[in-house]
């Protein structure tokens, strides 16, 4: 069973709304959360990183976390057709130290 | 990409034939990971390393091998190339940087195996 999901999208936002993208996880002991983008072609980025329940806000970047539900959520204020990408979340579950699970990536279309 | 590189940066090779790609880093970062990207299945870890000889296996590591001898080199070899190994590679590094370990890609690798 996949431990991390995401729905794959595509997602499609007109230019300036805000694009929400989702992820929920199965191990309930992760504790670290990570957002990345990565542009057709490239390489994943790292956007967001987030450790707490809460919000964590970085320009028009908010990473939302709620462990309880075992949810995390990136928001994308202000979408820019620059934004237009896939979006992987990943997670790094109890017990694996080092290593990171990532989710199948959510694809986004910022239309001008 | 800044520090990580990954050579060749595209191959085509025969089934049957080995295979070994190259992750150099400038970081001085303390591990390293190999993944492949398919459609559909995300980015799957094949072997990571946590220092200077010291490797491990991840989820997908079957038909892989890999080395570390210096800090700076993370060499991942496909012994016997099949078809099933067409993916895209992507080299890893990260360090315990506030304990938060975030993971910094390199450019990939795009292999074909014909």
């Amino acid at each position: 069973q996949k431990e991390v999901e995401q729905n794959s999208g595509p997602l499609s936002v007109p230019e300036g709304a805000i694009a929400s993208l989702n992820c929920t996880y199965s191990d309930r002991g992760s504790q670290s959360f990570f957002w990345y983008r990565q542009y057709s072609g490239k390489s994943p980025e790292l956007i967001m990183s987030i450790y707490s329940n809460g919000d964590k806000e970085d320009g028009r970047f908010t990473a939302q976390l709620n462990k309880a539900s075992q949810y995390v959520s990136l928001l994308i204020r202000d979408s820019q057709p620059s934004d237009s990408a896939t979006y992987l979340c990943a997670v790094r579950p109890s017990g694996s130290a080092r290593q990171l699970t990532f989710g199948s990536g959510t694809q986004l279309t910022v239309l001008p | 990409d800044a520090g990580i590189t990954q050579s060749p940066r595209h191959k085509v090779t025969e089934t049957g034939t080995p295979v070994t790609l190259r992750c150099h880093q400038t970081e001085n970062h303390r591990y390293m990971y190999w993944y492949r990207q398919d459609p559909g299945h995300g980015l799957r870890l094949i072997h990571y390393s946590y220092g200077v000889k010291d490797t491990d296996k991840g989820e997908v590591s079957d038909g892989y091998s890999v080395s570390r001898s210096k800090t700076e080199d993370f060499l991942l070899t496909l012994e016997s190339a099949t078809s099933s190994q067409t993916s895209v590679y992507f080299c890893a590094i990260s360090d315990a940087k506030g304990r938060t370990y975030e993971q910094y890609f390199g450019p990939g690798t795009r292999l074909t195996v014909t």
